[in-house]
């Protein structure tokens, strides 16, 4: 019930393109679902977060989709670009404590 | 602003020996937690301090411990090394106890040999 699973283990898109990354959960009483980015030998960056009471949030290029009836959210990147070829994580948690990770997506934005 | 500081970056460590990781979060942030990176795998919770209490705790053995000191840093502290030890030591801060976002630092790489 703690699990977060994750999907696609890896990504290819053409520059521009927008790559889609999926999660899924069980437990209903998380009540935060925050995306992170990582880069080789770096801690992984905050990119963007929602709670359950709102289905779309949008930061920039970035945008998360909620559906909480199906227990999935999803990330997607707009117009990507190079720069943002890292690991992507997904991750929920209870009153901001216990984080359970997703197993990470590693993005490829090919130039 | 310094974000979250950690120390070592990178240590070597042989089987059965006690390694200690610290963590300075954020100034002002009260809260820290630990976690634990697999090389290809998602960040795993380890333990999260609050006002120098532990507040939570993964599924990790009693070989692992940590504190909180009254300045809100931390150390993570591993006793008799395994080789499955050897990780990437996450630390991360966030402003209160219930405060969602957390932010992380750069990490501790751990080898144990």
């Amino acid at each position: 019930q703690q699990q977060v699973k994750q999907s696609p283990q890896s990504l290819i898109v053409q520059k521009g393109g927008i790559p889609i990354i999926n999660c899924a959960y069980e437990n209903t009483a998380f009540d935060y679902f925050p995306w992170y980015q990582q880069f080789p030998g770096k801690g992984p960056a905050l990119l963007i977060a929602i709670r359950p009471d709102v289905s779309e949030k949008k930061e920039g290029r970035f945008t998360i989709s909620f559906n909480k009836s199906a227990k999935q959210f999803s990330l997607h990147i707009m117009d990507s670009q190079p720069g943002d070829s890292a690991t992507y994580f997904c991750a929920a948690s209870m009153w901001g404590q216990n984080f359970v990770f997703g197993p990470g997506t590693r993005l490829s934005v090919l130039p | 602003d310094a974000g979250v500081t950690q120390s070592p970056t990178h240590l070597i460590k042989t089987r059965g020996q006690h390694v200690t990781l610290r963590c300075s979060p954020i100034s002002g942030h009260k809260s820290v937690s630990w976690y634990q990176q697999v090389l290809g795998q998602g960040p795993q919770f380890i333990f999260q301090y609050y006002e120098k209490e532990e507040r939570g705790r993964g599924n990790f053995p009693d070989r692992f411990s940590a504190r909180q000191f009254p300045n809100y840093s931390s150390e993570l502290n591993v006793n008799a090394l395994l080789l499955g030890d050897s990780a990437l030591y996450l630390c991360a801060s966030s402003l209160d106890r219930g405060f969602r976002e957390q932010y992380f630092g750069p990490g501790t790489r751990l080898t144990v040999t």
